[in-house]
């Protein structure tokens, strides 16, 4: 069975810096791309970025460029998120999910992590 | 960039049939996946490649396309089927975005 697991949920003040987790079982982790997803409170779903963690080719949302940095380490099994300076809008609840596959016709999510909430107040 | 846009939101009464609408220039060229969110849990796929359906999904769920829009069907509306539904799909050079959501209420 394919699992995505996040880490807890976090509460930091602005200007921190966090990294959130996700640790895929169940399949062979490197060999499938791993995205982030934001929703903010009572909002929709936004696209991240995804990695590869096979060779960590990364491509961002050019909204999130910049703003967030996307990594992983396939020696775990685990696809993590970071941000250096947080602000009080990047809170969020952040999901991780992995595409179902490296075709053009496979770019979308298949399986999903339970999601990790953010909260950025000071 | 780009954007897919959806009706905020659509009633049903229970039986009877849901459609939601995803417009876009880039469904003229690219899939669109449909996912399912309830409330408090994470987005689940319900349709992709347009009108295939991932296994474990229920038969009443179904995806159409023409030109660029993409509409998602749910046929005899369960009150289970409630939830918001987000269409997704990605540019040629593999950025992708997600539809604005549309929250379904069952009456």
């Amino acid at each position: 069975e394919v699992q995505l697991v996040q880490s807890g949920s976090e509460v930091q003040k602005p200007g921190e810096s966090v990294k959130i987790s996700c640790k895929g079982s169940g399949y062979s982790f490197s060999n499938y791309w791993i995205g982030w997803v934001r929703q903010m409170p009572g909002k929709g779903l936004e696209w991240m970025g995804v990695i590869y963690p096979d060779d960590s080719d990364t491509r961002y949302n050019p909204s999130f460029q910049g703003q967030v940095t996307i990594s992983a380490d396939k020696s775990i099994s685990t696809a993590y998120l970071q941000w250096t300076s947080l602000k009080a809008s990047d809170t969020a609840m952040y999901y991780c999910a992995r595409r179902a596959g490296t075709t053009p016709g496979l770019r979308f999510f298949d399986n999903w992590g339970q999601g990790t909430p953010v909260t950025v107040s000071s | 960039s780009y954007e897919l846009t959806q009706p905020p939101s659509v009633s049903v009464s229970p039986g009877q049939t849901a459609r939601i609408t995803c417009s876009g220039d880039v469904l003229s060229k690219q899939y669109a996946i449909w996912y399912q969110q309830r409330p408090g849990q994470a987005p689940v796929s319900v349709i992709f490649k347009d009108s295939e359906r991932p296994s474990g999904i229920p038969e009443r769920f179904s995806g159409s396309s023409s030109g660029t829009t993409v509409t998602l069907t749910i046929s005899g509306v369960q009150a289970e089927d409630e939830a918001d539904y987000y269409c997704q799909s990605a540019d040629s050079r593999g950025t992708w975005v997600f539809g604005g959501g549309t929250k379904v209420t069952v009456l």
